[in-house]
């Protein structure tokens, strides 16, 4: 069974700081996304990475693939009250048919 | 990418009574999932509705509870029956990328509809 993990679980900083949240796993994934859930929303997606080391910029927001496709990370520079919300991680299998999801990082960006 | 419309996108239901979720794709797909998200937790997949046959569970869901349809490639509901608090979550639909050999795997979700059982 595949399964991701998130780090931290929750998050609260001021205004203007950076931040960086991890997804781990001891499985491989072939393609990784990222979303945005806000409260009483469904997840939207971010970004989606598929090669081993990649790097994807959405303004703000940096993504990473691991190198052996088993981790990820989400980095925000200059966070804005904004960007609140519940930050899902998860990976697709090879067959591409299953997606494991991440517990999720809570965060809170306080003005 | 896809747009998802879900309906009802809130609902306060009777302990007891069922309620059948819809979900309207804009365009065809082979793949539709059914997610749950009780509060404060992350997604749990009940079912992948497929066209034309019964959908397929994860352990811990069974179809009496959580019968699904699949007429077509756009279209698909999710029913809870005899619900009880418990029951109280956000439901979601999602579909994979229609364009998946350009993107790769990614799945995308509706808005949700968020039930509260009483």
């Amino acid at each position: 069974t595949q399964l991701l993990e998130q780090s931290p679980q929750f998050l609260s900083i001021q205004e203007g700081e950076n931040l960086t949240v991890y997804c781990n796993s001891s499985s491989v994934f072939s393609s990784l996304q990222w979303y945005r859930q806000e409260p009483g929303e469904g997840p939207v997606l971010l970004v989606t990475v598929v090669t081993g080391g990649e790097v994807k910029k959405l303004k703000r927001l940096t993504f990473q693939f691991g190198d052996a496709r088993k981790d990820s990370s989400l980095h925000i520079t200059a966070a804005q009250p904004g960007d609140t919300g519940l930050y899902l991680c998860a990976g697709a299998d090879n067959y591409g048919q299953n997606f494991v999801f991440g517990p999720g990082t809570r965060l809170s960006v306080l003005p | 990418s896809a747009v998802i419309s879900q309906k009802p996108s809130r609902d306060i239901c009777q302990r007891g009574t069922s309620l059948t979720i819809q979900c309207q794709v804009d365009s065809q797909v082979t793949m539709m999932f059914w997610y749950r998200q009780q509060p404060g937790q992350s997604l749990t997949l009940i079912a992948t509705a497929n066209q034309g046959s019964e959908a397929t569970y994860e352990s811990g869901f069974v179809i009496d509870k959580f019968p699904i349809s699949r007429p077509n490639l756009t279209f698909s509901t999710l029913t809870v029956s005899n619900m009880s608090p418990e029951d109280s979550s956000i439901y979601l639909c999602s579909v994979e990328d229609p364009d998946k050999t350009i993107s790769g795997n990614t799945i995308y979700f509706g808005e949700g509809s968020w039930l509260t059982v009483v």
